[in-house]
């Protein structure tokens, strides 16, 4: 069954702080991964789109990584801010249904003065 | 640039009523997509289009029907609203399947 599973499901942390969450999946054929913040109240924002042959991709301080041959990704948040509180969620591609993105849960993470 | 627009925001009806959600997009778009969101779950994939003209099913598109007529609009039908329905509704847009989709605000619907 094609799923994508993320943990934790919730994480706080003081600003300044780093922190890392993970995305592990068994969509298969795998096309891309992609990882979108999504603030309270809002719709969800790209952050970063990972092929199969690329193992990080950075936007700013957020930094991604994929291992396509254990299926994990994770997203690095350096030195975090305020504004960093929102869910971040995983997302993954099939090759045969390009249409038809396979969504995490997310991870709601809190970012505390 | 406005990106992509969604009306209403916030809507309440009774079971059985209809009504429809606009989505528009500025970006000249090939793809669009309509999504639900519901809680401790991943959005889910109602309906989409590949262009105008067409529209295809998702992963849960039953008591829901789309239109795209135009290329820069997509509506949602609920012909027969059920409480089952009450959830967050998001469009989407992208210029290819493996490029970003760009979503809109959410629509939040409750139905009683």
């Amino acid at each position: 069954k094609n799923q994508v599973e993320q943990s934790p499901q919730s994480l706080i942390i003081l600003e300044g702080k780093n922190c890392t969450l993970q995305c592990n999946y068994t969509v298969s054929p795998f096309s891309n991964l992609r990882w979108y913040k999504q603030d309270t109240g809002r719709g969800p924002v790209s952050l970063t789109i990972m092929t199969f042959s690329e193992n990080t991709k950075s936007n700013g301080r957020y930094t991604a990584t994929l291992d396509a041959d254990t299926k994990q990704s994770s997203l690095h948040i350096t030195a975090s801010q305020l504004s960093d509180s929102a869910s971040y969620i995983c997302v993954v591609s099939r090759m045969d249904s390009s249409y038809k993105l396979i969504f995490g849960s997310g991870t709601r993470l809190l970012v505390r003065p | 640039n406005a990106g992509v627009t969604q009306t209403p925001k916030f809507r309440v009806l009774k079971t059985g009523q209809s009504m429809t959600l606009l989505c528009a997009q500025d970006m000249n778009h090939e793809y669009m997509y309509w999504y639900r969101q519901d809680p401790g779950m991943g959005l889910r994939l109602i309906h989409y289009s590949v262009g105008e003209g067409t529209t295809a099913k998702g992963e849960v598109p039953d008591g829901y029907n789309v239109s795209r007529l135009k290329k820069q609009n997509f509506l949602l039908g609920l012909e027969s609203a059920a409480p089952s329905q009450t959830s967050v509704y998001f469009c989407a847009s992208s210029r290819s399947t493996v490029q970003p989709q760009h979503f809109g605000d959410g629509t939040r619907l409750s139905i009683l």
